[in-house]
């Protein structure tokens, strides 16, 4: 079945720039989509189709997909975007398509 | 605006069953796909189930198949997840989120409904 890794944690400092990354075979051939999630809350649509917001996003939360790699990018960084994030896609190819990342916690220092 | 809203969780032995469901509002619910994601405490989401628009395709999760029923009724703009032969790793709160297709990202969920299934 399809694997999508994530690294398990990243830090940054208010007003810098979050990279998170989401491996998986040949990713870029498919439609990566990127949750929020805060403590006790439902996941939050942040990004979909590798690169489009949904309405309310701010325009500092970005992505990118090529190859083997998504990458989520929150640029200005603020104490309110620390939450985990999850990348997901749908492999068409399996009888289980659904398929999320292994999430990363982002830490605002 | 949209509305997702889950119920039927709650404690169950182990080898029980229990069926989800959730309520839909706001949107013409036969448009869409539907599916479920649970996420265990502490831990990563894990999808469960799919459901198209039609009901005509469905898929689920290794860890469910042959003991979850996924389904819908368009007519009471519901979703439905049938539960049987529950283990303990199936504790979790289960979500419902809806796509506009099948590869598309899940804009809208629910709140969630804990399931624990402990003896």
């Amino acid at each position: 079945s399809y694997v999508l890794t994530q690294p398990p944690s990243v830090s940054v400092a208010p007003g810098q720039t979050a990279r998170i990354t989401c491996g998986g075979n040949n990713i870029g051939s498919k439609s990566v989509h990127w949750y929020q999630q805060k403590p006790g809350q439902a996941p939050v649509l942040v990004v979909y189709d590798d690169s489009d917001r949904p309405s309310g996003i701010p325009e500092r939360f970005s992505g990118s997909n090529s190859g083997n790699t998504a990458t989520l990018t929150i640029s200005r960084v603020e104490a309110g975007d620390e939450a985990d994030y999850y990348c997901q896609v749908w492999d068409s190819s399996s009888d289980h398509p659904g398929v999320f990342g292994t999430g990363t916690k982002v830490t605002v220092l | 605006q949209v509305q997702l809203v889950e119920s039927g969780g709650g404690l169950v032995k182990p080898g029980g069953s229990l069926r989800l469901s959730c309520a839909a509002s706001g949107f013409t619910f036969s448009d869409y796909y539907m599916s479920w994601i649970r996420q265990a405490p502490g831990k990563g989401l894990e999808w469960v189930s799919y459901i198209s628009s039609s009901g005509s395709t469905i898929y689920y999760a290794d860890s469910v198949k042959g003991r979850f029923t996924i389904s819908r009724d368009n007519a009471k703009n519901s979703l439905y997840l049938q539960m049987n032969s529950l283990r303990a790793e199936d504790t979790a709160v289960y979500y419902c989120a809806r796509s506009a297709r099948d590869s598309s990202g899940y804009h809208y969920w629910g709140q969630g409904t804990l399931v624990t299934v402990s003896s």
